[in-house]
């Protein structure tokens, strides 16, 4: 059984460019959540959906940041119009039933030049 | 998201001592895990609590809920140098509750060094 799939794992933007990370949650699982971790900080929730729908976006930022889940594929967190300060790692969690033990992706480290 | 404060914030200490981490929160958890996260790594889960005063072990390592529900705490036992990473502690509040989300919230997390 798979873990959480997480890609790509590093990713380098130019500021403006669009960034796209994807997850893939363990099989079985239909919750998914989105945090954003700074060097040397928490973990920062952004993000939560099941499949098709948004369940609480209640730390993402209110522009150039969306997110999806769709039917089929895997889920997606899309950043527009990149800038440095998007430069973080980007973890995706999944968990089988909402509100239980999550796992964690392995990450996507974003670096805006 | 409901706040978390974790400590300490680091700690340093000789392989086999043993190690203690907290953490507190202003509003009551319907649930606690501890999570470690190696460097270039997503966090790993090692302990989930479920219910207050339950006390769960993990092989060298054990958890406790609180009986307020307010907080918890990890210890690790005679540590060794692959303990080595940062240890978060991560909650979920009860519903409903203004601005508690649906998601974990997450401590800063407390780095252990261990020297051999």
């Amino acid at each position: 059984n798979a873990g959480v799939m997480q890609n790509p794992r590093h990713l380098v933007r130019r500021r403006g460019q669009e960034a796209r990370l994807r997850c893939s949650p363990m099989k079985g699982h239909s919750h998914v959540y989105w945090y954003r971790q700074l060097p040397e900080e928490g973990l920062k929730f952004m993000v939560y959906l099941q499949k098709e729908n948004i369940i609480d976006e209640s730390g993402m930022p209110k522009e150039r940041f969306s997110a999806e889940f769709p039917k089929e594929g895997p889920s997606i967190l899309r950043i527009q119009q990149v800038v440095r300060g998007d430069s973080a790692a980007y973890f995706c969690a999944s968990s089988a039933i909402e509100n239980t033990e999550a796992f964690f992706g392995q990450g996507t480290r974003l670096t805006v030049v | 998201g409901q706040q978390l404060n974790q400590s300490p914030q680091s700690m340093f200490i000789q392989e086999g001592e043993d190690v203690s981490m907290n953490c507190t929160s202003s509003s009551i958890f319907n649930t606690w895990l501890w999570y470690k996260q190696d460097p270039g790594e997503g966090p790993v889960l090692l302990i989930a609590l479920y219910k207050a005063g339950e006390l769960t072990s993990n092989g060298r390592l054990t958890a406790q809920f609180g009986i307020t529900r307010k907080d918890s705490f990890l210890n690790i036992s005679a540590s060794i140098p692959s303990d080595v990473g940062i240890y978060f502690c991560a909650g979920l509040g009860v519903r409903p509750v203004e601005n508690s989300g649906y998601a974990l919230n997450f401590g800063k997390g407390t780095s252990l060094l261990v020297t051999p």
